[in-house]
C-alpha cells in the first residue's frame, strides 16, 4: 500500500493568515494526489485534484503543488470557514490511501 | 450527484453489516463506485470499489469479509461485510469513484454511522 504522511497534524492559525499542509507518498503516485476538506459530522469534500486542480465552486485561495512524492496545500487568507480538517488522497493504486489529516484551528 | 446510505445502525458482533447506497440524479453506469468508512483511531479507510460492469476491488485488510454488488436498474450498489467486531464501528461512506484510477473520490454520501455491538 502506499502511505501518505501529512504534516502538521494539528495547526492554529487566525483569520488572515496564510498556511501550508504538506503531504508526502511512500512511493511516486503520478501525481495522483487530491485533497479534501471535512467538517465536524459533515462527509469530506473534494478541494483539489491532481495536485493542482481546483474543484468546481471552491474558493481561489485554496491552492496546491508538489510532484513526485512530496505536495502541499496552501491556504491563504484564512476565513472562519475554513477551520476544518485536511486530507490527502492517493489514486494511483489500490487501495487508495488517505493521510491521517490535519486539523486547522482558530488561534 | 446524490449518494444516500442506508442500513442497520445497530449490528451485532459476529453479524453482517449490510448498506446499499442510492444513487440520484446520473446513472450508476459507467463508473466507478466506492465504499470508504471512518473512526477516529483509522481515519479514512478505503473499504472497496465496484465499477458498474461488476468488476471489483477490495482492500486486503478486509477481503476476506467484503463483498459489494451493484443493481443499476436501481442504482443502487451495497457492501457487506461479514463477521464484524466492534473494531468495524464507525461511519460508512459510499462515494463516487468518476473514471477509477487517476480522478478523485466526489461526491460522497452524508455517511452513515454503523455500531457493532450486542
Amino acid at each position: 500500500d502506499v502511505q501518505m504522511t501529512q504534516s502538521p497534524s494539528s495547526l492554529s492559525a487566525s483569520v488572515g493568515d496564510s498556511v501550508t499542509i504538506t503531504c508526502r507518498a511512500s512511493q511516486t503516485i503520478n501525481n495522483y494526489l487530491n485533497w479534501y476538506q471535512q467538517k465536524p459530522g459533515k462527509a469530506p469534500e473534494l478541494l483539489i485534484y491532481v495536485v493542482s486542480n481546483l474543484q468546481s465552486g471552491i474558493p481561489s485561495r485554496f491552492s496546491g503543488s508538489g510532484s513526485g512524492t512530496d505536495f502541499t496545500l496552501t491556504i491563504s487568507s484564512l476565513q472562519p470557514e475554513d477551520f476544518a480538517t485536511y486530507y490527502c488522497q492517493q489514486t494511483f493504486s489500490v487501495p487508495c490511501t488517505f493521510g491521517q489529516g490535519t486539523k486547522l484551528e482558530i488561534k | 450527484v446524490q449518494l444516500q446510505e442506508s442500513g442497520p445502525g445497530l449490528v451485532k458482533p459476529s453479524e453482517t453489516l449490510s448498506l446499499t447506497c442510492t444513487v440520484s440524479g446520473d446513472s450508476i453506469s459507467g463508473y466507478y463506485w466506492t465504499w470508504i468508512r471512518q473512526t477516529p483511531g483509522k481515519g479514512l479507510e478505503y473499504i472497496a470499489y465496484i465499477h458498474s460492469s461488476g468488476s471489483t476491488n477490495y482492500n486486503p485488510s478486509l477481503y476476506s469479509r467484503v463483498t459489494v454488488s451493484i443493481d443499476t436498474s436501481k442504482n443502487q450498489f451495497s457492501l457487506r461485510l461479514n463477521s464484524v467486531t466492534a473494531a468495524d464501528t464507525a461511519v460508512y461512506y459510499c462515494v463516487k469513484w468518476g473514471r477509477g484510477y487517476g480522478t478523485p473520490f466526489d461526491p460522497w454520501g452524508q455517511g452513515t454511522l454503523v455500531t457493532v455491538s450486542s
